[in-house]
């Protein structure tokens, strides 16, 4: 069975820091790791995956991710925050393409100026 | 492309009801997924279907169903609401190696 763990229901930044997003998951066989946003009333949007090709996966926004096997890691990073950024982040794995996503539980990203 | 679209976008309903709920995927796409998300369970797989099939199933229990037609257009029904049914129901579809989100159907049931 596949998980995933975030660590951190909530993650706060101020503008032009550093933005961290842990995830961590557990699956049985190679995954595919995704990293999906949600602003407030609005449904998911794919920020970037990794579907074993590059180790270091860039998205849209700024936002990056590494994955690392050894460490079942794909933390999200984006070198300087911005207030736009503020919204909640979901890590999410699947063990083929389109198959069944498996969500970890979020992590609010708060951005103060 | 148009995206995923999912009517309604509101919906409130009385336990003991019933509702369906509709998704237009992607034009191309064969496999639309069904979530449900609510705060204290987050992101929870309910169904999804592909060439009109019932691929996977999540833990749901029998009231929850769903189909999809011939155009890929899927509908979910949940049958005998109960209060812990209100939630924000969103609908995936597939292309290879991504799904594509739809806003979601807010379901309120009192």
């Amino acid at each position: 069975a596949q998980s995933v763990t975030q660590l951190g229901s909530h993650v706060s930044v101020s503008e032009g820091a550093l933005v961290l997003l842990r995830c961590n998951y557990s699956s049985s066989v190679p995954p595919y790791l995704f990293w999906y946003v949600q602003y407030p009333n609005q449904g998911l949007q794919l920020l970037l995956k990794y579907t074993s090709a590059a180790t270091l996966v860039k998205g849209i926004n700024g936002f990056e991710a590494e994955f690392k096997k050894s460490e079942t890691s794909f933390h999200l990073t984006k070198p300087s925050a911005h207030m736009s950024d503020a919204a909640e982040y979901f890590c999410a794995v699947s063990d083929s393409g389109y198959s069944t996503l498996t969500f970890g539980k979020g992590t609010m990203l708060l951005v103060s100026p | 492309k148009a995206g995923v679209t999912q009517t309604p976008r509101y919906l409130i309903k009385t336990r003991g009801q019933q509702v369906t709920l509709s998704c237009s995927p992607i034009s191309g796409h064969r496999s639309v997924s069904w979530y449900q998300q609510t705060p204290g369970q987050g992101l929870q797989f309910l169904f999804e279907y592909f060439s009109e099939t019932q691929r996977n199933k999540g833990n749901f229990p029998g009231r929850f169903s769903g189909r999809q037609f011939s155009n890929s257009r899927s509908e979910m029904n949940v049958s005998t609401l109960e209060l812990g049914d209100s939630a924000l129901y969103l609908c995936a579809s597939g292309d290879t190696y991504e799904q594509y989100f739809g806003p979601g159907t807010r379901l309120t049931v009192t």
